[in-house]
């Protein structure tokens, strides 16, 4: 158990619809990253919050958004969804945005129909 | 344009053998690599890292190899377990270009490993 955790563990949802997946990062953890990782593909770097700022982002479509509220836990927002969305998203969490090490969540698996 | 290149997406191993795990990259930028292990259903796991300043890092049954001027890192398991079938993600670290004070991690697309009993 690598202390971070995400919900849902599956989402089945339909084309145009919109979703948000939650992640509570590792207990004292202030950095919460957010990867996508598709069918045969490695995984996508997404976007990047410490302390409740974004600090960096990375191939995140205009139709994805997140925030890291007060409390550190984290929402990906997906929107508009396209069944090229389907994929596993996970969430990881490291000490801080200088952390080369980061502990990962065992994902959501999203599904578009 | 993959900075991170697992050329092999699976590979088999007797059980007892060396297991050798490959992986290229192409920017220079990257300080810091680390291997990541993935069960079904379950998130990737931190293995072991190497920094760029070293060409090697040993943890019990793990050792990587950093090759610097070939670009090139390897990940050996000896001796391979069952418990190895995984599949493995090499990954690499460098500060985000916006200035920022942040680090990504890059990661390759992952090798099946399957250790046969």
């Amino acid at each position: 158990d690598s202390g971070v955790t995400q919900t849902p563990k599956h989402l089945i949802t339909a084309t145009g619809q919109r979703v948000t997946l939650r992640c509570s990062p590792r207990s004292g953890d202030l950095s919460v990253y957010w990867y996508q990782q598709s069918l045969d593909q490695g995984l996508q770097f997404l976007i990047q919050y410490y302390n409740g700022e974004e600090r960096a982002k990375g191939n995140i479509l205009e139709r994805f958004s997140a925030q890291q509220f007060p409390d550190l836990h984290s929402e990906l927002n997906l929107s508009s969804l396209e069944l090229g969305d389907s994929a596993l998203y996970f969430c990881a969490s490291s000490v801080d945005s200088l952390d080369t090490e980061a502990f990962f969540g065992q994902g959501t698996r999203l599904t578009v129909v | 344009d993959q900075q991170v290149k697992q050329n092999s997406p699976s590979l088999s191993v007797q059980e007892g053998r060396i297991s050798i795990l490959n992986c290229d990259y192409t920017n220079s930028m990257f300080d810091y690599f680390l291997w990541y292990k993935k069960y079904p259903a379950e998130g990737p796991t931190f293995l072991i890292s190497i920094s760029s300043i070293k060409d090697k890092n040993e943890d019990g049954r793990f050792t990587v190899f950093l090759n610097k001027s070939a670009k090139h890192l390897s990940l050996h398991i000896v001796p391979s377990q069952p418990g190895d079938s995984a599949v493995y993600f090499c990954a690499a670290s460098a500060l985000d270009p916006s200035g920022a004070g942040s680090y990504q991690l890059t990661f390759g697309k992952g090798t099946k490993l399957s250790v046969i009993p």
